[in-house]
């Protein structure tokens, strides 16, 4: 089955330094690949997204992910963490042919400190 | 642009009763679907409906289903509540496929 893995439920940085959120996906066909944040008692935003058409893709609030298809990773990450930053963040995928269906990791908590 | 309706946001229900969750979807967005929130285990898939047709489906009972209107808007149903069954549902919508889902605030449902 097609899915995602997040690496650390838990990350935590100081302001001012880079996040690096892991996700790793696994599928036999190219994937269509998502990144959201969740803040409290909030819905889900997207951050950005992977549609094959370039693999370093960039998003919203400062964020880029870097599609490796060699790798079979798309990591997010922001050059300099902001205390706004602290959410919960999902990746996902949808897999070609697979309906519209997204299917998301279990969420990396990121912490930022001053 | 309006976003994805949720309504309601917070309903508290006893054992054994049935719930209605709505969702109006972003003006033109005909897939809509419906995901379930628990910490225990994350975000689930319930169901996805594109043009009133489920396309989709997750793997969850039969106490769970869902319909869709001709104008996108659509509702979840859960019958005979369970204890389990208190989570955050969220609906989302798309514009077409692969496109990445809006989502809304979501229903915090708690059975007591």
């Amino acid at each position: 089955a097609q899915s995602v893995t997040q690496l650390g439920s838990h990350v935590s940085v100081s302001e001012g330094a880079l996040v690096l959120l892991r996700c790793n996906y696994s599928s036999s066909v190219p994937p269509y690949l998502f990144w959201y944040v969740q803040y409290p008692n909030q819905g889900l935003q997207l951050l950005l997204k992977y549609t094959s058409a370039a693999t370093l893709v960039k998003g919203i609030n400062g964020f880029e992910a870097e599609f490796k298809k060699s790798e079979t990773s798309f990591h997010l990450t922001k050059p300099s963490a902001h205390m706004s930053d602290a959410a919960e963040y999902f990746c996902a995928v949808i897999v070609t042919g697979g309906g519209n269906k997204l299917t998301f990791g279990t969420g990396t908590q990121l912490k930022v400190e001053l | 642009k309006a976003g994805v309706t949720q309504t309601p946001r917070y309903l508290i229900k006893t054992r054994g009763q049935q719930v209605t969750l709505s969702c109006s979807p972003i003006s033109g967005h005909r897939s809509v679907s419906w995901y379930q929130q628990t910490p225990g285990q994350g975000l689930q898939f319930l169901f996805e409906y594109f043009s009133e047709t489920q396309r989709n489906k997750g793997n969850f009972p039969g106490r769970f289903s869902g319909r869709q209107f001709s104008n996108s808007r659509s509702e979840m149903n859960v019958s005979t509540l369970e204890l389990g069954d208190s989570a955050l549902y969220l609906c989302a919508s798309s514009l077409q496929e692969n496109y990445g889902y809006t989502f809304g605030s979501g229903t915090r449902l708690t059975v007591v």
